[in-house]
This record gives structure tokens, C-alpha cells and sequence, in this order.
């Protein structure tokens, strides 16, 4: 089936270090995403790329990072440099067109130890 | 800029009630509007779209129609059930230059009582 998945599912983070989060589609989608859930809250956009080796930043993109080197593939960097990085994380994707959905994965949470 | 602004939360029915979700939103031009639904743990599954004014979206006893004139998208359902408990996203799409974006509401939560 295709889908999107997003690994791991539960992620601890220590002080000063770096996590990287997964996210792999086998839609043939061309644009990916990756949002930041707090709770009670709507979804914000971290960075987004609408083809590969290009991507952009969101609106809370600070502390963040990511690579596009393959269609399939949008990691995420979580920095040291994020002060607040506690949060539940999601992936999405989407063909190039303002009607088409987004289809997102099921999420990863991240705590801080 | 582009807003959604969602009625709060959460939302306690009990089963076979009516269900209504409030959502307005602002936006230029003209925006594709969503409702997004989010079981416990997991991610966000599109539940129905509407892409043009007067559109009516649909799926699994849900309804939302694009209202231009009072820029709206109610989310209705007519007999819930306890399946149904979970949080609801209306969303809809702006623009990134080229790219597109989805900009949510804040989200309500649903909880069907048996």
C-alpha cells in the first residue's frame, strides 16, 4: 500500500543533541512537508520542498533542519539550537496542485530527557 | 495573512446526536478548504474537500460546503458515533509562491459518549 512513514515513533532527546527524524513516501509525491503539533493547537509548518535538493523554510523554521536528496526521503534535523523541541512532529506530501490534499504520516513524538 | 478560525472545544455529544463544527477562515483569492480528522496518536487523514464556492464535500456521513459569501466551511453530521470522537482540522490552502501550503485551525476536539 502506498503511504508515508514516518520513524520513530517516540524519539528522546538529550541536552545538546541532535535527533533526526524520518520520513519516506512511496506516493510518487513531489512535495513533502513537515509540521510541528503542540497541544491544543493547530499544525505550523517547519520547512517544505516541492522538488528534490530544493527546500524551504516555514514559519518556524529556526533550530530546524533538512536534506532532499531523494524524492522519496525528507528527513528532519532537530538542533541543539531548539530550545523547545518537545512536540509531536508530522510528515506530509502532496502532488504540485492547489486542490490535492495532503496526505500526512503518523507522526513522531520527541521528549526531552 | 491567511487565517482559519475553528469553534472550540472540546465537543461532548452523546451517541445519534447532531454534530456541528464551526469554521470561517480568511484568505485571498480563492483557497481549497479541507477537513482534517486525528485519532489519538496517530496523524492527520483527510476526511472531505471542497475546491470551489457552492461545493459540498462528503465522506462517511460528513458534510461541508464551501460558503464564499460568509467565507465558511461548517463540518455536519447527522447521527455521530462513538467512532467518531477525535480531533477535527479545517484547513485551507495558500499560497508559497509556487508551492502550496495548508494553514489549520486550532482544532476541536469531539468525545461521543455511548
Amino acid at each position: 500500500d502506498g503511504g508515508i512513514t514516518q520513524s520513530p515513533k517516540y524519539l528522546f532527546r538529550k541536552e545538546g543533541q541532535n535527533v533526526t527524524l524520518s520520513c519516506e513516501q512511496n506516493l510518487n509525491h513531489d512535495a513533502m512537508y513537515w509540521y510541528r503539533q503542540d497541544p491544543g493547537q493547530g499544525l505550523r509548518l517547519i520547512y517544505y520542498s516541492q522538488i528534490v535538493n530544493d527546500f524551504q523554510k516555514g514559519d518556524i523554521a529556526e533550530g530546524y533542519s533538512v536534506s532532499r536528496e531523494k524524492k522519496e526521503s525528507f528527513p528532519l534535523t532537530v538542533t541543539s539550537a531548539q530550545k523547545n523541541p518537545t512536540a509531536f512532529y508530522l510528515c506530509a506530501s502532496s502532488m504540485r496542485h492547489q486542490n490535492q490534499p495532503q496526505h500526512f504520516g503518523d507522526g513522531t513524538r520527541l521528549s526531552i530527557l | 495573512g491567511d487565517s482559519v478560525t475553528q469553534m472550540e472545544g472540546p465537543v461532548t455529544l452523546s451517541e445519534e446526536a447532531f454534530l456541528t463544527i464551526n469554521c470561517t477562515y480568511t484568505a485571498t483569492g480563492y483557497p481549497s478548504l479541507f477537513w482534517y480528522v486525528q485519532y489519538p496518536g496517530e496523524g492527520l487523514q483527510l476526511l472531505l474537500k471542497a475546491t470551489k464556492a457552492d461545493d459540498k464535500g462528503s465522506n462517511k456521513g460528513f458534510e461541508a460546503t464551501y460558503r464564499k459569501e460568509t467565507t465558511s466551511f461548517h463540518l455536519e453530521k447527522g447521527s455521530v458515533q462513538v467512532s467518531d470522537s477525535a480531533v477535527y482540522f479545517c484547513a485551507l490552502t495558500t499560497n508559497l509562491g509556487s508551492a502550496r501550503q495548508l494553514t489549520f485551525g486550532s482544532g476541536t476536539q469531539l468525545t461521543v459518549l455511548p
